[in-house]
């Protein structure tokens, strides 16, 4: 079964910090994976995908991540933090008709 | 044009209630998906339908039901209300099919709360 582990349930960077959210995923076939943020009393947005082909995937507000099928990762990162990035990140992993996500990081910006 | 939009966006219920939820997907999407958060978790998958049918079912108790409109709007059923089923309920359409790569785009939520 497909499942997703993120590593750090709180996260804290300064402003203009590198932003670092990891992603450890578990899949039986070759997995499609998302990365998801939530503002407070909102929905989730999708912040990008990865299915096939470039491992190194770009997605909205500057944030990219890197498939590693030899690491089974897929972390998220950002190379200047801004305040409106404070929000909660999850990582998912497709199985069947389903998302499968992972508990989720919060993310901090201190000023 | 409008997102996904679902009401009522807060309710408040007691133990043993019942409640409806409502969905409204993006003009155009056929596939409405559900999926449960309880805080500091996250979501949950419930059900997904897709042109009226049931195409996915999680690990959720008969409790919980669903369907689908010809207008491919959609509504979450939960009767026998427990404490546990406080949560943000969250509805998600998508333009695919199932099977292909999703896109979903998700609602604001319900949150609900049970005393």
């Amino acid at each position: 079964a497909q499942s997703v582990t993120q590593l750090g349930s709180h996260v804290s960077v300064s402003e203009g910090a590198l932003v670092l959210l990891r992603c450890n995923y578990s899949s039986s076939v070759p997995p499609y994976l998302f990365w998801y943020v939530q503002y407070p009393n909102q929905g989730l947005q999708l912040l990008l995908k990865y299915t096939t082909g470039a491992t190194l995937v770009k997605g909205i507000n500057g944030f990219e991540a890197e498939f590693k099928k030899s690491e089974t990762s897929f972390h998220l990162t950002k190379p200047s933090a801004h305040m409106s990035d404070a929000a909660e990140y999850f990582c998912a992993v497709k199985a069947g008709n389903k998302l499968v996500f992972g508990a989720g990081t919060i993310l901090r910006v201190k000023s | 044009d409008a997102g996904v939009t679902q009401s009522p966006t807060h309710l408040i219920k007691t133990r043993g209630q019942h409640v409806t939820l409502r969905c409204s997907p993006i003009s155009g999407h056929k596939s409405v998906s559900w999926y449960q958060q309880v805080l500091g978790q996250g979501p949950q998958f419930i059900f997904q339908y897709y042109e009226k049918e049931e195409r996915g079912r999680g690990n959720f108790p008969d409790r919980f039901s669903a369907r689908q409109f010809p207008n491919y709007s959609s509504e979450l059923n939960v009767n026998a209300l427990l404490l546990g089923d406080s949560a943000l309920y969250l509805c998600a359409s998508s333009l695919e099919t199932p099977r292909t790569n999703e896109k979903l785009f998700f609602g604001s939520g319900t949150q609900l709360s049970v005393l």
